[in-house]
């Protein structure tokens, strides 16, 4: 069966400090991947997506960046972080190509920037 | 161009009394449509999904959507409340692409009193 995996569960890091969050998928083949941000009262904002190992789109300019070493492996990275880059990371992965299987999510990480 | 909007922020009811979260969509395609619950601190969890077959979808949890085309909505019902589904839901529309760009809502938070 297929699952995904997101860690660290929780981070407290200062503001200026570098960022890693990593997200693992198993049980499946060349998934597309996404990073999801929601941040109180703003409901979830797409942050990067890919369809393939090194290709990374990012739907919003910002302080972050993804990359995909691995074909279910992906990694959200900043180099400094921002007080406003505080929220609940989601990584989730779907079917390529595939139209009406939904997304599965990791179960999160909650960033708070200090 | 989709877009999704869930016309309640906060919806509370009584615990054994019925569940109605509201969803409409726009979508220029036969959309695939979602529902997705969230647990505090917690990833989203699919709960069910319309892909363009039964007009009325049943879920986990008792949970049921029915797809209304002629009124673009989608809405969320279940015939009893527990105390367990007090959580915020979110409702999703997703278009057929290269890759599977979806939408959410911003999420109705359901407050279940004892």
């Amino acid at each position: 069966s297929q699952t995904i995996h997101q860690w660290p569960a929780t981070l407290v890091q200062p503001v200026g400090s570098p960022l890693s969050l990593e997200c693992t998928v198993e049980g499946t083949s060349n998934p597309n991947l996404y990073w999801y941000r929601q941040a109180a009262g703003r409901g979830l904002q797409l942050l990067f997506y890919s369809v393939g190992i090194g290709q990374i789109s990012s739907e919003v300019p910002q302080n972050l960046s993804a990359s995909r070493p691995q074909d279910r492996q992906f990694i959200l990275s900043s180099k400094k972080l921002l007080l406003s880059d505080s929220g609940f990371y989601l990584c989730a992965w779907s079917v390529l190509g595939g139209r009406g299987y939904g997304y599965t999510f990791g179960s999160g990480t909650r960033l708070t920037v200090v | 161009a989709q877009s999704v909007t869930q016309l309640d922020s906060h919806v509370s009811v009584s615990e054994g009394t019925p569940v109605l979260l509201r969803c409409n969509y726009s979508s220029s395609y036969s959309p695939s449509l979602f529902w997705y619950v969230q647990h505090p601190n917690k990833g989203l969890q699919l709960l069910l999904k319309y892909t363009s077959a039964a007009t009325l979808v049943k879920g986990i949890n008792g949970f049921e959507a029915e797809f209304k085309k002629s009124e673009t909505s989608f809405h969320l019902t279940k015939p009893s409340a527990h105390m367990s589904d007090a959580a915020e839901y979110f409702c999703v529309v997703s278009e057929s692409g290269g890759y599977q760009k979806v939408t959410f809502g911003t999420g109705t938070k359901l407050q279940v009193i004892p």
